[in-house]
């Protein structure tokens, strides 16, 4: 039983457009979302997180927006530049020091 | 660079063979994390271990274990090894943690991929 849903395995893109990559969850302990890219041959690269006291947050072009009464996360790129193009994972943990449970990934292309 | 370091990079073994995978984390984390990747497939949860102790399990078959040790590196030991062992294995760490400060991201190293012929 998937605990942490990406529902769409891809996701294109224009460059400068803004992407929306969305997450679903249903454990209701979690209370810390991550957001993290990942490029082939290499190690998941940290992008932004949110704690449940929150229902946004930004850094830079990235942004995280979460809806705890839907248990649903989306992280927002905009522009989307080529350079995005990647695997994105959510994941989520449920209470401090807990291990982070991931999604299986959308792939986004930003087309040049 | 993350900062956490996994060696090999590569390995390729035969069937029932054994593995040691090694992972230093980021320094002053204690937290270490094991995930599998299978196929393009997602990260899979293998185990926790803070500061030396094992602090949780997810998917890990009997004929892997690990340890974390008192150098806070950690090693993932897989034996009997079968084809559909083949993956991607990747260490991540995280800060320490306590009820104050919270929760914490992992940084992920750059994995072992290990292909079992």
């Amino acid at each position: 039983d998937q605990q942490v849903k990406q529902n769409s395995p891809s996701l294109s893109v224009q460059e400068g457009r803004i992407s929306i990559l969305n997450c679903d969850y249903t454990n209701s302990m979690f209370d810390y979302f991550l957001w993290y890219k990942k490029y082939p041959a290499e190690g998941p690269t940290f992008l932004i997180s949110i704690s449940s006291i929150k229902d946004k947050n930004e850094d830079g072009r990235f942004t995280v927006f979460l809806n705890k009464s839907a248990k649903h996360l989306s992280l927002h790129i905009v522009p989307s530049q080529p350079g995005d193009s990647a695997v994105y994972f959510c994941a989520a943990s449920a209470g401090y020091g807990q291990n982070f449970v991931f999604g299986p990934g959308t792939r986004l292309s930003v087309l040049p | 660079d993350s900062g956490v370091t996994q060696t090999p990079k590569h390995l390729i073994t035969a069937t029932g063979q054994r593995v040691t995978l090694r992972c230093s984390p980021r320094s002053g984390d204690l937290s270490v994390y094991w995930y599998q990747q299978s196929l393009d497939q997602g990260l899979q949860f293998l185990i926790q271990y803070y500061n030396g102790e094992e602090r949780a399990k997810g998917n890990i078959l009997e004929r892997f274990s690990a340890q974390q040790f008192p150098d806070l590196h950690s090693e993932l030991n897989l034996s009997s090894l079968e084809l559909g062992d083949s993956a991607l294995y990747f260490c991540a760490s995280s800060a320490n943690l306590d009820e104050t400060g919270g929760n914490t991201e992992a940084f992920f190293g750059q994995g072992t991929r290990l292909t079992v012929v």
